[in-house]
């Protein structure tokens, strides 16, 4: 399958400090796509970018899909406590099944 | 929430046993998905549907089958579960197959094999 590195693992920022992750692939992607999962709960959209260069933004959240189409960051600004969950990238192809691509996840804390 | 549902939401059994697991939507979204989620695997797709009877693989789908005998239901069946198994699995639903119209995922089944 495809393989799609997430940076950091984990982080534990202080309440209103800004946070940047980012996600590269093997692999180009046509969409790439931003979650959020609360602890016993399934993932939940955040942000879904459709070209190469843009860059969207939902709030606090700011993501951009890689130019090369094989990365994307994402950076949410002025954390709050309520940020706390696991964060992953997902890439999807226009190939076959469009089958969407997880990164490995990175566990945010927010220490208040 | 978008109408989706998993069952059961924990379940633990025994190495050997057949199990099955059920996800029932009420959006009438043609597509619909099966993921486990493993520390430091992410989300990993195991099968998945494309209308009534039309299944497929994913990623990882060696021990598992699926059925979809109707636009609300799709059941993952571990054949012979086995201790590899122990996941939570995650139900998800696509109005298409294209992510521009999103992924709405379950709440997700914890399940242990002993």
């Amino acid at each position: 399958g495809q393989q799609l590195n997430q940076s950091p693992q984990s982080m534990f920022i202080q309440e209103g400090e800004d946070v940047s992750m980012n996600c590269t692939s093997s692999s180009i992607f046509n969409t790439w796509l931003w979650y959020k999962q609360d602890p016993g709960e399934g993932p939940v959209l955040l942000i879904a970018l459709y070209k190469a260069g843009e860059l969207t933004s939902n709030g606090r959240l700011t993501a951009q899909f890689g130019i090369t189409r094989k990365d994307s960051f994402l950076n949410i600004s002025a954390s709050i406590p309520s940020d706390v969950g696991i964060y992953f990238c997902a890439g999807q192809e226009l190939t076959g099944a469009n089958n969407l691509f997880f990164g490995t996840g990175t566990r945010l804390t927010v220490i208040p | 929430d978008a109408g989706i549902t998993q069952s059961p939401r924990h379940k633990v059994t025994e190495t050997g046993t057949p199990v099955t697991l059920r996800c029932h939507q009420t959006e009438n979204h043609r597509y619909m998905y099966w993921y486990r989620q493993d520390p430091g695997h992410g989300l990993r797709l195991i099968h998945y549907s494309y209308g009534v009877k039309d299944t497929d693989k994913g990623e990882v789908s060696d021990g598992y089958s699926v059925s979809r005998s109707k636009t609300e239901d799709f059941l993952l069946t571990l054949e012979s579960a086995t201790s590899s198994q122990t996941s939570v699995y995650f139900c998800a639903i696509s109005v298409a197959g294209t992510a521009n119209y999103g992924y709405t995922f379950g709440s997700g089944t914890r399940l242990t094999v002993v």
